[in-house]
């Protein structure tokens, strides 16, 4: 079955604080992409990577970055969390067959709290 | 600029209803669509693709209206299982660009 895992469920950090959320896949898709997700804003996209050591922004970009070394591994940094990006998290990964607009397979989800 | 545009909800419907969502997007160029569910607390998960002639799976019908730009699905016999988010989701169709996901419709089938 396959299989995305994001390393924490629930989080809770406080402002300022850098944070690191964590996304492995292992169907070895080429894609990774991070979204948050907000009630009433839908699924927005922060960062997407079609390839080790490759990141293309997404719709939301600002706050955050990204880093992919390995290609099972897309994480995604706050270098300074600030109380407006408390959120659920979503990690997603899609096979390159179709560019990157192939069906996504999504994590659990990380609903981080910035007190 | 809204690429996708769906009916928030809450679609509130008796268990046994037929029920309707539509979507409409706005980039003619598009080439493929779908839907996704979403239950709460949970991750999205891909429902069903939309094919130009429509497609079936089961109780679920999805169609796709090129002309208009909007993609519609159907649940026929509702089940309180049925119960969750529907996000209409398009594939811009040009070069890197990822899914674009629309906000969500929410049905809740009561007993």
């Amino acid at each position: 079955d396959v299989k995305v895992t994001q390393s924490s469920r629930y989080l809770v950090k406080r402002t300022g604080e850098k944070v690191f959320l964590e996304c492995v896949q292992d169907m070895d898709h080429e894609n990774m992409f991070w979204y948050r997700q907000d009630p009433g804003l839908g699924l927005r996209l922060i960062y997407f990577s079609y390839d080790v050591k490759m990141k293309e922004k997404g719709d939301i970009p600002e706050g955050y970055s990204v880093s992919r070394e390995k290609k099972e591994r897309f994480s995604l940094i706050l270098e300074s969390a600030s109380t407006n990006q408390t959120s659920m998290y979503l990690c997603a990964s899609s096979s390159a067959g179709t560019g990157v607009g192939g069906e996504l397979f999504f994590g659990e989800g990380s609903r981080l709290t910035v007190l | 600029r809204k690429e996708v545009e769906q009916d928030p909800g809450p679609f509130n419907v008796p268990e046994g209803a037929t029920v309707a969502f539509n979507c409409t997007y706005s980039n003619s160029a598009s080439q493929s669509f779908f839907w996704y569910r979403q239950d709460c607390r949970k991750e999205p998960k891909l429902l069903m693709s939309v094919y130009s002639s429509g497609n079936e799976d089961g109780r679920f019908t999805a169609q796709l209206n090129r002309a208009s730009q909007y993609i519609s699905l159907l649940i026929r016999d509702s089940k309180l299982s049925d119960s969750a988010t529907y996000l209409c989701v398009v594939n811009p169709n040009s070069g890197n660009t990822p899914l674009v996901f629309g906000k969500g419709t929410r049905l809740s089938v009561i007993a």
